[in-house]
Formats: structure tokens, sequence, C-alpha cells
């Protein structure tokens, strides 16, 4: 069964800090791994999309890893701000036997900055 | 500003009264779909479209209808809606192809008495 894991479930760090958010996925066949910021009561939006061949990506303060061999991925965050504080969602893609992609979605990493 | 539009964002109903979602998009995307959203859950595919007329299930698509008349437009429909639909539900857009960002609504809270 295709299945994305994300640890911690929730996360409270002091403003400014860095942290690290985990993803473990059994999605086959693999095609990309997102991950997504999800402020509360809004809708996911995109921070990094990696493709099997890439180890990481970055945007700004965001450093996404990927270990394709191991089907793990980490997000890493840098200088937390305020803002930080969202869950971060990570979402493993794989294409159907009809062509189209398919999403699996984690149940995301509740941040929280605190000053 | 390139975006997905969802109304009406909160909703509260009652048990067997049809109620229609809306979602429209103005970057002409091809693909389209809307998910809900359960605490504890994954965000989960309920239908899809990948053009004009052509839409298909998800992974719970029991109890939700769709129509893609207009590329613009993909409205989600319950034709019935019980409380175990009571969710948050998320309409998004994507150019297509394995790599196309995924652009999300703001949502609807939908609650059903």
């Amino acid at each position: 069964k295709n299945q994305v894991e994300q640890s911690p479930q929730s996360l409270i760090i002091l403003e400014g800090k860095n942290c690290t958010l985990q993803c473990n996925y059994t999605v086959s066949p693999f095609s990309n791994l997102r991950w997504y910021k999800q402020d509360t009561g809004r809708g996911p939006v995109s921070l990094t999309i990696m493709t099997f061949s890439e180890n990481t990506k970055s945007n700004g303060r965001y450093t996404a890893t990927l270990d394709a061999d191991t089907k793990q991925s980490s997000l890493h965050i840098t200088a937390s701000q305020l803002s930080d504080s969202a869950s971060y969602i990570c979402v493993v893609s794989l294409i159907s036997n009809f062509g189209n992609e398919k999403l699996t979605f984690g149940t995301g990493t509740r941040l929280t900055i605190i000053p | 500003e390139a975006q997905v539009t969802q109304n009406p964002r909160y909703l509260i109903t009652v048990t067997g009264k049809k109620l229609t979602v809306t979602c429209s998009q103005n970057m002409n995307h091809e693909y389209m779909s809307w998910y809900r959203q359960d605490p504890g859950l994954g965000l989960r595919q309920i239908y899809y479209s990948m053009n004009v007329e052509v839409t298909d299930k998800g992974d719970v698509p029991e109890g939700y209808k769709v129509s893609r008349k207009e590329k613009r437009n993909f409205p989600l429909i319950l034709e019935s809606p019980s409380p175990n639909q009571t969710s948050l539900y998320f309409c998004a857009s994507s150019a297509g192809g394995s790599l196309s960002g995924y652009t999300f609504g703001s949502g609807t809270r939908l609650t059903v008495v």
C-alpha cells in the first residue's frame, strides 16, 4: 500500500532556531516528491519538488533532501521565523497505469515557532 | 493574479439538502482535482479531471459528483449530504505533467448537521 509517513507530528521551537522534518514513503513507482506549507485554514503552497535523481533542493530558508534508495526525505528550515508556523506536508507522486499523476499526501508536521 | 477560487469558504447545511461548491481557475490549467482533509488524515482525492468533459474517481468518490463543462470551472456536487461529509475541501489545478506545480484554493469548510 502506498503510504507517506511524517515525523514528528508536531514540533515547537524558538524563533531563530533551525529544525528538520522527516518524511518516509513506500510509494511505488516513484515519480517525484514535494513539500508543501499549509497555513491554518488555507490551501497548501508548494515549497519544493524533487525527482528521483535530485538529492537536494532549496527555496530560500527551506532545504529539502531526498534519498530515493532509503525512500526518505527531510525538510530543513534555517533561522526560523514566526511566519514559519504552519503544517508542512510531504507529498509523493507516482504515474498511474493510465498515465495520470497520483499524489499521496502525508498527514503533516505541525510546526510552531515561539518568540 | 494566478489563483484557484473556491466558494463558499464556509457552509453549514442539513442532511439531505443538495449543495454545490464551486471552483474556478484562471491559469488555463487542464488538470483539476478535489480533495478532502480530515483531522489525522492526509488530503484524499475525491474526483479529478484531466480536461473538459473528462472526469474520473479518486480515492473517496462516494457521495460526490463533479462536472467539467468548461476548462476553468470544476464544481463539486453533494446530492444528499450526510454528516460524514463534514470536512475541509480543497480544489486544485495543474498544467499537467509530472513536474507541474499544483495550485490549491483556500478551502471550503463544510459542516453537515
